[in-house]
């Protein structure tokens, strides 16, 4: 089956400091989603990037398809931004159901 | 409605009883997939729908699970005889079809005691 990793798996920052996660798959997908799991377990939204890139705020993200894997960029951290950030692929075969991956967690401090 | 609605919010039950979860998603939205996430893992995929129909329910792990979704809309899920394994957040998601961005609900937390 197909394989969604994504590292690193656990992400401590001082407020105010850049970071990058990154999301491998390993087939072709039709859908890439980036999503923020806050505090309370709210899954949000970030990015629908198949491919490209796309900025919101501090937030970026890029998707190479052809080399099969995603990168989210964060900006001048916040201790808002600490969660769980998943990557969400969808096959280009398949379709129908999107596979997370285990997901980095990110603890921004003061 | 502004966004994917689920009810309950917290459900807790004794091993054995039988739970229905109710996901509203959002207005327009012809696909709706059902994940269960357990803590500290991502979320995996249950089933789906296209409009009222079940295409896809190869991630119901056992046939204690059931979803529907009568009129296309509302849907629900249904553990028959609960066991304490199934204790997880149920989560509801919608959108306008595949290759299209989702939207999750807040989630179902299940607690079987």
């Amino acid at each position: 089956g197909i394989q969604v990793e994504q590292s690193p798996p656990d992400l401590i920052l001082q407020e105010g400091a850049n970071s990058t996660l990154r999301c491998n798959f390993s087939d072709s997908v039709n859908n890439l989603q980036w999503f923020h799991q806050n505090p309370w377990g709210q899954l949000i939204n970030l990015f629908y990037i198949p491919s490209g890139t796309k900025q919101n705020g501090r937030l970026s993200a890029t998707t190479v398809a052809t080399e099969r894997y995603s990168l989210l960029y964060i900006s001048s951290s916040q201790t808002t931004d600490s969660g769980v950030y998943f990557c969400a692929v969808e096959l280009r075969n398949t379709g129908n159901q999107f596979y997370f991956g285990t997901g980095t967690s990110l603890t921004v401090i003061p | 409605g502004a966004g994917v609605s689920q009810s309950p919010r917290y459900k807790v039950t004794k091993r054995g009883q039988d739970v229905a979860l109710r996901c509203d998603p959002i207005s327009g939205h012809v696909s709706l997939y059902w994940y269960r996430q357990a803590l500290g893992q991502g979320p995996e995929f249950l089933t789906y729908f296209n409009y009222e129909a079940q295409q896809d329910k190869s991630g119901l792990p056992n046939d204690r699970f059931s979803a529907e979704r009568p009129e296309g809309s509302i849907s629900t899920l249904t553990i028959q005889r609960t066991e304490q394994r199934d204790s997880a957040m149920y989560r509801c998601a919608s959108s306008f079809g595949s290759g299209n961005t989702i939207y999750f609900g807040e989630g179902s937390w299940l607690t079987v005691v």
